[in-house]
């Protein structure tokens, strides 16, 4: 079985602060572990994807997250926020089924 | 190069229409995916195709039934619509490797059943 943690459903973090936004995830088999973005009133866009190659994988637009087999965790994040960044993260893990973590709002202010 | 596309964007129903909801993506790809978003629980499973005139239940398929007679479209159904079912509806596509590749998604409808 597979399950995923969003620790924070809200962070809120000033423009060219850094951002981090937290998922823990369990998994009977190797995850693939995903974090998507969704924009208001958008669809949402695959960020960046982990499946077991470099545990530092690097996403688009400045994102990244590290895989922590250890830990369980697959936290995203961004050096310096841009106010595009605004938008829900959703964490993902996958094996025989996939599952979406219950999303992430991040807020970024001026 | 329109990728996945969804239609209609926005359609309100009263309690025991049935509507269908049209998903259809230019990529080729062999695998597809109904899901629907609600608030505070990220998105969940209705249906999905592992390819063409093939379909299978996923986490919450009661009140939907789903048809793929064309590997590029992929209908979403409900037959008596309820307001439990007023929800945001994601279509997603992806090439290979069910619920382990990169899963492309529409821009959604939005159905309020009243």
């Amino acid at each position: 079985a597979q399950s995923v943690t969003q620790l924070d459903s809200h962070v809120s973090v000033s423009e060219g602060t850094p951002v981090l936004l937290r998922c823990n995830y369990s998994s009977s088999y190797s995850p693939s572990l995903f974090w998507y973005v969704q924009h208001p009133n958008k669809g949402l866009q695959l960020l960046l994807k982990y499946t077991s190659a470099a545990t530092l994988v690097k996403g688009i637009n400045g994102f990244e997250a590290e895989f922590k087999k250890s830990e369980t965790s697959f936290h995203l994040t961004k050096p310096s926020a841009h106010m595009s960044d605004a938008a829900e993260y959703f964490c993902v893990v996958s094996g025989n089924k996939l599952v979406f973590g219950a999303g992430t709002i991040l807020r970024v202010k001026s | 190069n329109a990728g996945v596309t969804q239609t209609p964007k926005f359609r309100v129903l009263k309690t025991g229409q049935s509507m269908t909801l049209l998903c259809a993506q230019d990529m080729n790809h062999e695998y597809m995916y109904w899901y629907r978003q609600d608030p505070g629980m990220g998105l969940r499973l209705i249906h999905y195709s592992v390819g063409e005139g093939t379909t299978a239940k996923g986490e919450v398929p009661d009140g939907y039934n789903v048809s793929r007679l064309k590997k590029q479209n992929f209908l979403l159904g409900l037959e008596s619509a309820a307001p439990s079912q007023t929800s945001v509806y994601f279509c997603a596509s992806s090439l290979a490797g069910v619920f382990t590749d990169t899963q492309y998604f529409g821009p959604g409808t939005r159905l309020t059943v009243l």
